[in-house]
């Protein structure tokens, strides 16, 4: 049983292109993030949700738009790519927000070209 | 932000060897996770410390808080081939959400 599953794995789109990247968890947690993780590994939240509402937002440009349609889902939706958007991101969730332990999803490759 | 710095950056080690990672900051932290990630996956947590001065032992890793909750420590027995991958330490800040810092991580090779 898949616990934190993301689609796509890999994408590979143009600068200029729109593209959305979904997770979903099936492990009953409350509290779901969007990760980025650069070249060098450095891994970097992005956004956080708790039952839905939006509990952190760090500083990332506003093309990119978190949406969490139910507590088991957030999907992250990027508008206008550019080269520096390339990157792994991962989605986790955790029982809670209150530095819980995180369960991690097998990540999504994008590259922009 | 708070930040965390890990060293060493990179390790390549023979097996059987011994090894340490430190985990570094200047802010205090309510807890320190450590997770490992293996290429192509996401990390996956390996354990929480949360009281000054606790060591935890997951079979041939220990781990350490510091005193102060400002670092933590990781360190391998023996190591094999099966722990070669990117060790990430992350601190619980305190109050307010709770936010989770991973560290800058460090790249473990175990050579067979």
């Amino acid at each position: 049983d898949t616990a934190v599953s993301q689609t796509p794995k890999y994408l590979v789109t143009q600068m200029g292109n729109d593209k959305s990247i979904k997770c979903e968890q099936n492990l009953g947690h409350d509290t779901m993030y969007w990760y980025k993780q650069d070249s060098k590994k450095f891994l970097k939240i992005m956004f956080s949700y708790n039952n839905k509402e939006l509990i952190i937002n760090e500083t990332v440009p506003n093309r990119f738009s978190p949406k969490s349609p139910d507590k088991a889902h957030l999907n992250l939706h990027i508008n206008s790519l550019e080269l520096g958007d390339s990157a792994v991101y991962f989605c986790a969730s955790s029982p809670g927000y209150r530095g819980h332990e995180q369960y991690f999803g097998p990540g999504t490759r994008l590259t922009v070209t | 932000t708070q930040l965390l710095e890990q060293s060493p950056q990179f390790l390549s080690i023979q097996e059987g060897e011994n090894l340490t990672v430190y985990c570094n900051s200047s802010s205090v932290f309510s807890s320190l996770q450590w997770y490992r990630q293996e290429p192509g996956e996401g990390p996956v947590l390996l354990v929480t410390v949360v009281t000054g001065g606790e060591v935890k032992k997951l079979k041939r890793l220990t781990f350490q808080f510091g005193d102060a909750r400002k670092d933590s420590s990781l360190h391998i027995t023996a190591a094999q081939p099966g722990d070669t991958g990117l060790y990430l330490c992350a601190g619980v800040e305190l109050g307010g959400y709770q936010k989770v810092t991973f560290g800058t991580g460090t790249k473990l090779q175990v050579i067979p």
